[in-house]
Parts: structure tokens; sequence; C-alpha cells
């Protein structure tokens, strides 16, 4: 049961847009900032978002993050094959002093 | 750039210690950042286990804090993760990153190692 809670699947066709929600609490999500990361089958995370918003270098502005209250939101747009891939979201959790991440959104372009 | 690497044993027997390193290069740990370990069992999500700053600070899961170590050799430029009486359940493939400040991100990554606990 993660601490974080993230939709376990999500689909849409190429050239669309899809939006991934992670859910938390005061704790984390609510005062501390988000980070989100796309893992490749077979691959290492990799982190597209971090700051809820801020993409780091070479991550292509099809990618975009908010935050709201205590959930916060991963926009894909102009979908691709290549984006099919396992989408995380993490922060810190100030009550528990760790590291907290959700369970993974499985995207599919179909 | 910056790069990570883990190495250690694949296989452990159960009740055994897990011991990994992480090699750094392109980057000097004693030049800030906080240091992580996290793993993902096979077919499931991310878990995160520990961090440490080259100060030698530290954080670990509540949960796993009574059997984690981790360390930072800033001699060799790597840091590890020690898991004592491992079982089955700690089967993972085991990810060396390093963390912001405040921990709220981790890049870049290791590839990641696969590790085994089965006799």
């Amino acid at each position: 049961q993660s601490v974080l809670t993230q939709a376990p699947s999500v689909s849409a066709a190429p050239g669309q847009k899809v939006t991934i929600s992670c859910s938390g609490s005061s704790s984390n999500i609510g005062n501390n900032y988000v980070s989100w990361y796309q893992q490749l089958p077979g691959t290492a995370p990799k982190l597209l978002i971090y700051d809820n918003n801020k993409r780091p270098s070479g991550i292509p502005d099809r990618f975009s993050g908010s935050k709201s209250g205590t959930s916060a939101t991963l926009g894909i747009t102009g979908l691709q094959t290549g984006d099919e891939a396992d989408y995380y979201c993490g922060t810190w959790d100030s009550s528990l002093s760790a590291v907290v991440f959700g369970g993974g959104t499985k995207l599919t372009v179909l | 750039q910056v790069q990570l690497q883990e190495s250690g044993p694949g296989l452990v027997k159960p009740s055994e210690t897990l011991s990994l390193i992480c090699g750094v290069s392109g980057y000097s740990i004693s030049s800030g950042y906080y240091w992580g370990w996290i793993r993902q069992p096979p077919g499931k999500g991310l878990e995160w286990i520990a961090s440490i700053y080259q100060s030698g600070n530290t954080y670990y899961k509540p949960s796993l804090k009574s059997r984690v170590t981790i360390s930072v050799d800033t001699s060799k430029n790597q840091f590890s993760l020690k898991l004592s009486s491992v079982t089955a359940a700690d089967t993972a493939v085991y990810y060396c990153a390093r963390g912001s400040g405040s921990l709220n991100w981790f890049d870049p990554w290791g590839q990641g190692t696969l590790v085994i606990v089965s006799s």
C-alpha cells in the first residue's frame, strides 16, 4: 500500500493528451515538492519533472507537471508510442521523515 | 555527466546480509547532494530505502531502519548499502541515485542490479 495514490493504468491514442494523477496528504504533497519519473520497460527510472513543474534539461515540453493542494498531476501531450512506460510520482513525507512514491501508473498508447 | 553504477552479489542467502556499493563518476560526493538507495521488487513499484548526505546525515525508511545501514566513502567516491537478515521479500532490483537537498527528487539513477534472496 503506497502512501501516494496513483491509478494503476491509463491509455490514450497517439497524438492525444493524457493526465496522470497522484494523491497524497498534507504531510507529503501538501507541503513538499513533487517529482515524476518515467520508467521504460527494463530500464531505470528517469526524472521527468521536479519541484512540481520543472523539467530537467533534455525533457521535452510535451511533459508538464502541476500541483494543487494534496494532489499532483503529470500531463503528456502529443502522445507517442515511445511514451509507453510506467510513471511514478514521489516526494518527501514530513511526518514519516521518509521519501514516498506512488504505486505507479502504466501508460498504454493505443 | 554524473553516472552511478551499482555493484554487488546477485544472490544472497536468507538470513544473511545484502551488501551493495554505488560508484559515482563525473561528480564528487563531497560536493553535496544526498545519495540514496531505492529498490523495486519484480513487477512492483519503487520503494525508497535510505539516503545519506556527504556529511554523514542519514535518513532511513522506518520499516527497514533496524536492518539497514547506509554509508559513504568520499575517498573512493562511493556509497554503500547493507541490509541484514534478508528474506525472499527483499528480492528486488536495487537502484542507487543522487537526491536533492530536500529529498524531493532523484537524478540520475544507476542502471540497477537484481538481487535474489534464495538458498
